[in-house]
């Protein structure tokens, strides 16, 4: 089973700096990798899809980028509501499908 | 609109079942499929299947295997998701999300979540 592992598990910033999360992969999953946004008491939303397309209606701050083992998320430039716990998930195809989650990469405010 | 209801709060007693439903509505039911995704206290998200509402076809992470069963009402335009022999380890917010395309794929839209609580 692949196995994500993001960093770090915390990250303190302030309002308008760049964000830069981690997300590594125990092997390749070529593009299949997608992260998600979760604030307190909420359902995730999907923000990045196939490592690099934003989903709808996410903000253009938003993107990610990579392949293989080595994906990122970047926020360009953060506002009051980015801070929250960013997931990355990755989907296997063989020998059949199945996804798993990384452990997640809380963002907090500095 | 999408959305995704799913059922209220559960509280089990070790070994007992319990089946999370997720009503869907703003789109056809069949032909989308379902993820199920739990959440411990304060952990973090754990992929725990996929279904399929127009075949019944599904996959399970193997840990699940053999203690959870997804199905679905048709009719009823609503996925289901039981778990048998409940631990205290099972106590979580469960999850069911649509994916976003016509294809397996990723969770999109999502339920509000369930809360299911084990204890004696």
């Amino acid at each position: 089973e692949i196995v994500l592992t993001q960093s770090p598990d915390t990250l303190s910033l302030s309002p308008g700096e760049r964000a830069t999360l981690s997300c590594r992969a125990s092997q390749s999953v070529g593009t299949y990798l997608a992260w998600y946004q979760q604030k307190f008491g909420q359902a995730p939303r999907l923000l990045i899809y196939d490592a690099s397309n934003r989903a709808t209606d996410i903000p253009a701050r938003f993107s990610g980028s990579g392949s293989g083992t080595d994906f990122t998320l970047t926020i360009s430039s953060l506002e009051p509501e980015d801070f929250a716990i960013y997931y990355c998930q990755q989907r296997t195809n063989w020998p059949s499908t199945i996804y798993t989650f990384g452990q997640g990469t809380k963002l907090e405010i500095k | 609109q999408v959305q995704l209801v799913q059922s209220g709060a559960e509280v089990k007693k070790p070994g007992a079942s319990v089946k999370v439903s997720c009503k869907t509505s703003g789109y056809t039911f069949t032909g989308y499929y379902m993820h199920w995704v739990r959440q411990a206290p304060g952990q973090g998200l754990e992929w725990m299947g996929w279904f399929n509402p127009n075949t019944g076809g599904a996959n399970l992470a193997r840990k699940f295997q053999g203690r959870v069963t997804l199905t679905r009402d048709t009719s009823m335009n609503t996925a289901y998701m039981e778990l048998t022999r409940l631990n205290s380890d099972d106590t979580a917010m469960y999850y069911c999300a649509r994916v976003r395309t016509l294809h397996l794929d990723y969770a999109a839209y999502w339920g509000q979540g369930t809360l299911v609580t084990v204890s004696s």
